[in-house]
């Protein structure tokens, strides 16, 4: 079983601030763990994932998120907001090794940038 | 050269009609799935097919039947729409164990 929590339905940032959004997770195999964006009526765009190897991925846009396995946590961060990063985040967690691994969402963060 | 498509992007209908929503990829990906948004922004996984065949099918209405022409089509067909089938629908595709791309949603609304 897979589940994931993040903290804060709605983040608000100053342009140029630290955005920092919280993914927690659970899951009973080595999970994969991803980051999409869905900018207003739109779909998902992937923003970064980890898989395996190395605990720090870099994504587009200027995004990180750091794998640590102890806290189980997936935290997504960029050093400075910029106005054309407000969208909902979502964290999400799969089954790694499978072949047909389903998703499971968590419920979405909202971020805004304000000037 | 759209890699996950899906139509109709919006769908207005009324309580108790059947309507079909579609999803072609060109990706050359074997595996296709289908999420449900809920208006609260809330994403959870429908159905999976891999190589036509279902693989997936979480608890969903038997009002909700998707069908897998081929590797690159997953359609979904809903019968007696209900108003809380109102949300979006989002198709998406993988290879084995890869990356999911996802189509850019179908809106329904049921009146």
């Amino acid at each position: 079983a897979q589940s994931v929590t993040q903290l804060g339905s709605h983040v608000s940032v100053s342009e140029g601030a630290l955005v920092l959004l919280r993914c927690n997770y659970s899951s009973s195999v080595p999970p994969y763990l991803f980051w999409y964006v869905q900018y207003p009526n739109q779909g998902l765009q992937l923003l970064l994932k980890y898989t395996t190897g190395a605990t720090l991925v870099k994504g587009i846009n200027g995004f990180e998120a750091e794998f640590k396995k102890s806290e189980t946590s997936f935290h997504l961060t960029k050093p400075s907001a910029h106005m054309s990063d407000a969208a909902e985040y979502f964290c999400a967690v799969g089954a790694s090794g499978g072949s047909n691994y389903k998703l499971t969402f968590g419920k979405g963060t909202l971020l805004t940038v304000n000037p | 050269d759209t890699a996950v498509s899906q139509t109709p992007k919006y769908l207005v209908t009324q309580m108790g009609n059947d309507k079909s929503i579609k999803c072609e990829q060109n990706l050359g990906h074997d595996t296709m799935y289908w999420y449900k948004q809920d208006s609260k922004k809330f994403l959870k996984i429908m159905f999976s097919y891999n190589n036509k065949e279902l693989i997936i099918n979480e608890t969903v209405p038997n009002r909700f039947s998707p069908k897998s022409p081929d590797k690159a089509h997953l359609n979904l067909h809903i019968n007696s729409l209900e108003l809380g089938d109102s949300a979006v629908y989002f198709c998406a595709s993988n290879r084995q164990g890869e990356t999911q791309y996802f189509g850019p949603g179908t809106r329904l609304l049921v009146l």
